[in-house]
């Protein structure tokens, strides 16, 4: 069965960086985009960007460029979302999904369980 | 960037209540819509793609109609354990984007 677990919750100060890890298992980890998206508390959901692991090709939002980066070790199976320059605006519950990307079937249909960034 | 407005924004309904929810997009995203519900503290899960296409595994209560710019999902009976927030979410052009929510709660 297919997994995507996330690392834990973190604490960082003002303009420090995080790290999230995603870590797939039950499929071929190359053969289905990740997405990153984060949900701030109360609020909505907001798409990060994705990363394509079979050649680590990435797309990051706008409001992100620059300070998002998003890579990948095929041999652990892992994805990685890396945020720069924190701010209170960036704290929020940070979710990984797998992407389906044939036409009929575009969806997010496993996600990872969140990982809550708290910035203070 | 497409956006998405969900309507209502709150419902509250009974068990065994028939609910729609309504999705509409800034401009056309032909059939790339997906519903996906949210429990609190949990991660979402899908629903519906295809904008009418029942995921494995969910329940044949959940539906979803629509092309173009206009979208519903329905829940024909409410169990229990349909109370949650429901999301609508593009995939046709990037960025994707997201419905603000529809709470759905007990009457």
């Amino acid at each position: 069965q297919v997994h995507l677990v996330q690392s834990g919750a973190e604490v960082k100060k003002p303009g420090a960086s995080v790290k999230v890890s995603c870590k797939a298992s039950g499929y071929t980890f190359t053969a289905y985009w990740i997405h990153w998206a984060r949900q701030a508390p109360g609020q909505g959901l907001e798409w990060m960007g994705w990363i394509d692991p079979r050649g680590g090709g990435t797309q990051y939002a706008q409001n992100f460029q620059g300070r998002v980066t998003m890579t990948r070790d095929t041999s652990i199976s892992t994805t990685y979302m890396e945020l720069s320059g924190l701010t209170s605006d960036d704290m929020a519950v940070y979710f990984c999904a797998r992407g389906r990307a044939v036409a009929g079937t575009r969806s997010w249909d496993y996600w990872g369980q969140g990982t809550l960034v708290t910035v203070s | 960037d497409i956006q998405l407005t969900q309507s209502p924004s709150f419902l509250s309904a009974s068990v065994g209540d028939r609910v729609t929810i309504t999705c509409r997009a800034s401009q056309g995203i032909s059939s790339y819509l997906a519903w996906y519900q949210q429990k609190p503290g949990k991660a979402p899960k899908l629903l519906i793609y295809g904008a009418s296409i029942l995921e494995s595994g969910v329940p044949s209560r959940f539906s979803g109609s629509g092309s173009g710019t206009e979208f519903t999902l329905t829940i024909s009976s409410l169990q229990p354990e349909d109370f949650a927030t429901y999301y609508c979410q593009q995939l046709d052009s990037y960025p994707r984007t997201f419905g603000q929510g529809t709470k759905l709660e007990i009457k």
